[in-house]
């Protein structure tokens, strides 16, 4: 296994455009995290399955934004009339659910340009 | 919202020195960890302390929890340039919730 998988690395894109990023986890990790980050600033959390059930939504996601983890293995996150405001770095993460603390494997990020 | 304030959120030292960063956080906490970042990478896990822990060693790496402020720092011992990145602490808390809360991360630049 060679970690956390993103697709595409990066994605430029005209203002009103749909973007589809994917993110392939650890195989054995059935929890799966998108956070959005941008120059300069922490990640900041957008939502999070439990093998295919999505459990948690910021309100940061608007309606634009959708994810899904149909078989409970891969996950996307489509945006879409995409706006400026959307450029950052989408960032992808996977855990082993536990009874404790829940420690991160994250991706390299998709980063997005919307010009 | 983000949770964490990190300070200072830059820090620039010579190769050998330490590296002292610090976090504070709102609420009530399971757990707070440490990540690394290289420019335009994704996170990498430090290490984690438990809200019932006060100390964790992990090599060239010191965290402190002290739960009564709400504060945790990060000490980098005898810095090497390899060190170079932005560190972001991140808190998990009771309630249920299993998402990481990031803070704004500080800029480390080790100069040989």
């Amino acid at each position: 296994d060679t970690g956390v998988s993103q697709n595409p690395r990066h994605k430029i894109t005209k203002r009103g455009q749909n973007v589809t990023f994917r993110c392939d986890p650890i195989s054995e990790h059935n929890r799966l995290y998108w956070y959005r980050q941008t120059l300069g600033q922490g990640p900041e959390f957008l939502t999070y399955f439990q093998n295919e059930a999505q459990l948690e939504k910021s309100r940061l996601l608007s309606d634009r934004f959708s994810a899904e983890r149909p078989k409970g293995s891969f996950s996307t996150l489509e945006i879409q009339r995409t706006e400026q405001g959307d450029s950052a770095m989408y960032l992808c993460a996977s855990s082993l659910a536990t009874s404790g603390a829940n420690v991160l494997t994250f991706g390299a990020g998709s980063r997005l340009t919307v010009l | 919202s983000q949770q964490g304030e990190e300070d200072p959120q830059a820090l620039s030292i010579q190769e050998g020195e330490n590296a002292t960063m610090n976090c504070s956080y709102k609420t009530s906490i399971n757990n707070l960890q440490w990540y690394r970042q290289n420019s335009g990478r994704g996170l990498v896990h430090l290490i984690l302390i438990r809200s019932n822990e006060r100390e964790k060693h992990s090599g060239r790496l010191r965290v402190t929890l002290d739960t009564s402020k709400k504060s945790s720092s990060l000490l980098i011992t005898a810095s090497r340039a390899a060190d170079t990145a932005s560190y972001f602490c991140a808190t998990q808390s009771f309630q249920g919730a299993q998402k990481l809360v990031f803070g704004q991360g500080t800029r480390l630049t080790i100069n040989p």
